[in-house]
């Protein structure tokens, strides 16, 4: 299986300054079609998870644009440039690129 | 609106069995692969299943092969999760998710509790 691992596992941000948060896989998640089978989501309080960023870099919609997503082959970047107080939560990695599908751990991000 | 609307869940004993509904608005079944997802009280997200369009390609974590069984009712539009057997440790908050564009979980169902307990 694929690990994944996330870092910090929790983190406080004032609002209005950047956050980030680092995870990497235990194997590269590049598929021989090129793309990176890496997502991002976020779990905000008493929600279901919605998706952030997949391919590693790409906006889902509707997502703002304070959201980045950053990285290759095993690691990989969550950078929120101005956080907000709705940007509050658990934030997880995961991988599609092998059966299972694996998540970090999650990081959770308080204000 | 394109949305997944769960039901079932609920309380069950220990060696029971249950079996789990998401039912999709907005959007037509049968074009994505689907999958099911748990969270156990506190903790976090975990991969259950997986089916593809057709039924055709099925996958499983380790922990509920041969206990649970994904399948899907196109022509209503809903998605299911039989769980037999049911352990303590099945206890979750279990949500489906539709596997999108390049294989990310773009649209999530509400979640439904199951308490494994006796």
């Amino acid at each position: 299986d694929i690990l994944m691992t996330q870092s910090p596992n929790s983190l406080s941000v004032t609002p209005g300054e950047p956050a980030s948060i680092s995870c990497r896989s235990s194997q590269s998640l590049l598929h021989r079609t090129g793309y990176t089978y890496f997502d991002w989501y976020l779990q905000r309080p008493g929600q279901s998870p919605q998706l952030l960023i997949h391919l590693g870099s790409n906006r889902a919609s509707g997502v703002p644009d304070r959201f980045s997503g950053s990285g290759s082959g095993t690691d990989f970047t969550l950078k929120i440039s101005r956080v907000e107080a709705e940007d509050v939560g658990v934030y997880y990695c995961m991988q599609t690129l092998q059966i299972p599908y694996t998540f970090g751990q999650g990081t959770k991000l308080k204000i | 609106e394109v949305q997944l609307v769960q039901s079932g869940g609920g309380l069950v004993q220990p060696g029971g069995s249950l079996r789990l509904s998401c039912t999709a608005s907005g959007f037509t079944l049968s074009d994505y692969y689907m999958g099911w997802v748990r969270q156990a009280p506190g903790m976090g997200l975990l991969w259950v299943s997986r089916i593809n369009g057709d039924g055709s390609s099925i996958s499983y974590a380790d922990f509920v092969r041969g206990r649970f069984t994904i399948s899907r009712d196109d022509a209503k539009s809903t998605l299911f999760l039989q769980m037999n057997s049911l352990r303590d440790g099945d206890t979750a908050v279990y949500y489906c998710a539709r596997l999108g564009v390049r294989g990310a979980f773009d649209i999530w169902g509400q979640g439904t509790a199951v308490t494994v307990s006796s």
